[in-house]
């Protein structure tokens, strides 16, 4: 299958400050990237649809301002979690649509954030 | 509202045994994905299957899609402990942007 490269795996940060979460398709250009949040033994919860040179689409109740979505190129989506608090502590996961595929999301293997 | 409902979302089961996960909407899916995470991972794609009635097998898993493709199930024979993890199913549908729709997960848990 794809490859879904999503980097750091994990960081930890003081509260107030900002990090960038990178997600890149290795092996397939992306047209559409997609970022989730995942608490512990949960489903994912979608936040954000992220198109290729457009804005991104923010699922309601999430804050377009707080999580900054970058969508530059065909492999790299950035996801920037902004002045972060330690309710923003989570796992947060992309992936990338293959639309020649039915459709199928590939994953990139998390960024665990923790917010001192 | 859940628009794809995945039960059970826990079992606990001992080395052997065979187990059924069921997905079930309101919905008609394009294609519906079956997805493994262990933790501390991104979920890993299984199956995908498209056609109402589809079987796809995959060593001791079977997935079916329902013959509406509003339902589908994963039947694991024999399981092992290695089978445990979080199973997720999810869905699409036409003209959604390739957005997906997941279940609620079921947390597997096979001992030895």
């Amino acid at each position: 299958g794809a490859v879904v490269s999503q980097h750091p795996s994990w960081v930890i940060c003081k509260s107030g400050t900002s990090v960038k979460i990178e997600c890149r398709s290795l092996d397939f250009q992306a047209t559409t990237m997609f970022w989730y949040r995942q608490f512990p033994k949960q489903s994912l919860m979608l936040m954000a649809t992220s198109n290729e040179g457009s804005k991104a689409t923010y699922e309601q109740g999430v804050e377009k301002d707080k999580f900054l979505i970058n969508h530059a190129s065909l492999t790299l989506s950035t996801l920037t979690v902004t002045s972060a608090h330690p309710e923003d502590s989570s796992f947060y996961i992309c992936s990338a649509r293959d639309k020649q595929t039915y459709n199928e999301q590939f994953f990139g293997p998390g960024t665990r954030l923790t917010v001192l | 509202t859940q628009l794809l409902e995945q039960s059970p979302q826990f079992l606990s089961i001992q080395e052997g045994e065979n187990l059924t996960v069921y997905c079930n909407s309101s919905s008609v899916f394009s294609s519906l994905q079956w997805y493994r995470q262990e933790p501390g991972e991104g979920p890993v794609l299984l199956v995908t299957v498209v056609t109402g009635g589809e079987v796809k097998k995959l060593k001791r898993l079977t997935f079916q899609f329902g013959d509406a493709r509003k339902d589908s199930s994963l039947h694991i024979t024999a399981a092992q402990p290695g089978d445990t993890g979080l199973y997720l199913c999810a869905g699409a549908r036409n003209n959604q942007g390739g957005k997906l729709i997941f279940g609620q997960g079921t947390e597997l848990s096979v001992k030895p």
